[in-house]
C-alpha cells in the first residue's frame, strides 16, 4: 500500500516551454501532497504544499506564477513548470499523506532537464 | 521554528557491522519521528516512524527515542553494502509537513 506516482519518470524541454509534472496516489486517497525539488547532492527543498480543493501554499522564495499547481481530486496533483529555463533544471519529487495519518509517501520522482 | 539536526557523517563502517544514525532535534513538543533513506539518484523511502519513547524494531532496523534526550536514532544491524544510502531524520509539523534533517550518507564497504 501507499503507493506514489509521478508522470513523467524523465522529460527534456527547451527553454520557454512548459512542461507539466503529474503526482498520484494510486492506493490511497491524499489530501495533502507536497511539491520538492532537489539539486545533486543538495538536499530537499520543499516548494509547495498542495491541499485538494485550495490553492497551494508556497514556500518563501518559491514563484507561484512559474511553478504552476493544481490538486483537482483526492488523488492527482500536478506541478507545471511555466517558461522553463536551463536553471530550473532538476530532480523534483512530489509526495502524498493520506487522509488519517501525518506519513508522507514519496513518489518516485521527475528528472527535468531544460535544454 | 522546528530544527532537526544530524551533525554526524559521512559514516563508514563494514559489512556486517552495526550503523548507528542518530538525529536530534528542537521542538520538545514533536511527538513522532520519520526515517527515510534515499539512494543517490532516487526519491526518499521511507524505512520506519517511531511515536513512543523506546525501541522499534522492523527487521534489521531498529528505531530509538528518547523524547527527555531529545534524540531518536536508526540502528542498522548486520549492514550490508545495499544499505549505502542518505538517511534521513525528519518531524511532522503542521499540515504533516515534514522537517527534515540533512542527512547523514552512509557507506558499508564489502
Amino acid at each position: 500500500g501507499a503507493v506514489v506516482s509521478q508522470h513523467p519518470s524523465w522529460v527534456i524541454c527547451k527553454s520557454g516551454t512548459s512542461v507539466k509534472i503529474e503526482c498520484r496516489s494510486l492506493d490511497f486517497q491524499a489530501t495533502t501532497m507536497f511539491w520538492y525539488r532537489q539539486f545533486p547532492k543538495q538536499s530537499l527543498m520543499l516548494m509547495a504544499t498542495s491541499n485538494e480543493g485550495s490553492k497551494a501554499t508556497y514556500e518563501q522564495g518559491v514563484e507561484k506564477d512559474k511553478f504552476l499547481i493544481n490538486h483537482a481530486s483526492l488523488t492527482l496533483s500536478t506541478l507545471t513548470v511555466t517558461s522553463a529555463h536551463p536553471e530550473d533544471s532538476s530532480f523534483y519529487i512530489c509526495s502524498a499523506v493520506g487522509l488519517s495519518t501525518d506519513t508522507q509517501y514519496f513518489g518516485p520522482g521527475t528528472r527535468l532537464t531544460v535544454l | 521554528q522546528k530544527e532537526v539536526e544530524q551533525n554526524s557523517g559521512p559514516l563508514s563502517v563494514p559489512e556486517g557491522a552495526i550503523a548507528s544514525l542518530n538525529c536530534t532535534y528542537s521542538d520538545r513538543g514533536s511527538q513522532s519521528f520519520f526515517w527515510y533513506r534515499q539512494y543517490s539518484g532516487k526519491s526518499p523511502e521511507l524505512i520506519m516512524f517511531i511515536y513512543s519513547n523506546g525501541d522499534k524494531e522492523d527487521g534489521r532496523f531498529t528505531a530509538q527515542l528518547n523524547k527527555a534526550s531529545q534524540y531518536v536514532s536508526l540502528l542498522i544491524r548486520d549492514s550490508q553494502p545495499s544499505d549505502s544510502a542518505t538517511y534521513l531524520c525528519a518531524a511532522p509539523g503542521a499540515n504533516s509537513k515534514l522537517t527534515f534533517g540533512k542527512g547523514i550518507t552512509l557507506s558499508v564497504r564489502p
